[in-house]
């Protein structure tokens, strides 16, 4: 495992529910991010958070609302969800959210929960 | 804005022979560039990273990576396959100027005994 844990691990829900995935990284890092893994599309970025802040929401729906209560801690809470947000959503943190000579500092990834929206 | 182009949706090479998976990149200022594997219901592993030191990058299960500016790639290459290789690869890019993350349309590679 990569220092960073997801639960659950696979969720089936109606599209009337509410339920939250939750991630958790152990590598004193202090950014952490939300992406969602459709088949056959590219790796789509959710959400960024930097200390805590939320630094980046990429046109995301309302229906998915992230929460990060601390540096270790993140959440992502559904609500009213619809067959196509059915994915691999995929939790990953990095020391910061920038490296000092430039660029996005290396991320380390979780591995994933299994969401089925039915 | 950068972009990364992974040439092969799909490889297929038999056990002991070299792999190549190809990705070529574009970007306006000078790149960072990662290669991460996915193996079936797992999250992504970094296999290796360039950041503006060697152009040829070692990383982990004996793959390894070379930067061509002038030919705008960044190709994983490991000189025999081994069965557990089998998985999804990702190339990976970020722009220096702009603090943004690419990442390819997945290569999937097949080990055949």
């Amino acid at each position: 495992e990569t220092g960073v844990t997801q639960t659950p691990r696979h969720l089936v829900m109606g599209m009337t529910n509410k339920k939250s995935l939750k991630c958790e990284q152990h590598l004193g890092h202090n950014a952490m991010y939300w992406y969602k893994q459709s088949a056959k599309k590219p790796l789509e970025l959710m959400f960024v958070y930097s200390l805590e802040e939320r630094v980046e929401n990429n046109s995301v729906p309302s229906r998915f609302s992230p929460e990060c209560p601390n540096s270790s801690h993140l959440f992502l809470h559904l609500h009213t969800l619809q067959p196509e947000d059915s994915a691999l959503y995929l939790c990953a943190s990095s020391q910061d959210l920038n490296r000092a000579s430039g660029g996005r500092d290396t991320q380390y990834f979780g591995p994933g929960t299994r969401l089925t929206v039915l | 804005a950068q972009s990364v182009t992974q040439l092969d949706s799909h490889v297929s090479v038999s056990e002991g022979t070299p792999v190549l998976l190809r990705c070529n990149y574009s970007s306006s200022y000078s790149p960072s560039l990662f290669w991460y594997v996915q193996h079936p219901n797992k999250g992504l592993q970094l296999l290796l990273k360039y950041t503006s030191a060697a152009t040829l990058v070692k990383g982990i299960n004996g793959f390894e990576a070379e930067f061509k500016k002038s030919e705008t790639s960044f190709h994983l290459t490991k000189p025999s396959a081994h069965m557990s290789d089998a998985a999804e690869y990702f190339c990976v890019v970020s722009d220096l100027g702009n603090n943004d993350m690419r990442f390819g349309a997945g290569t999937r590679l097949t080990v055949k005994p």
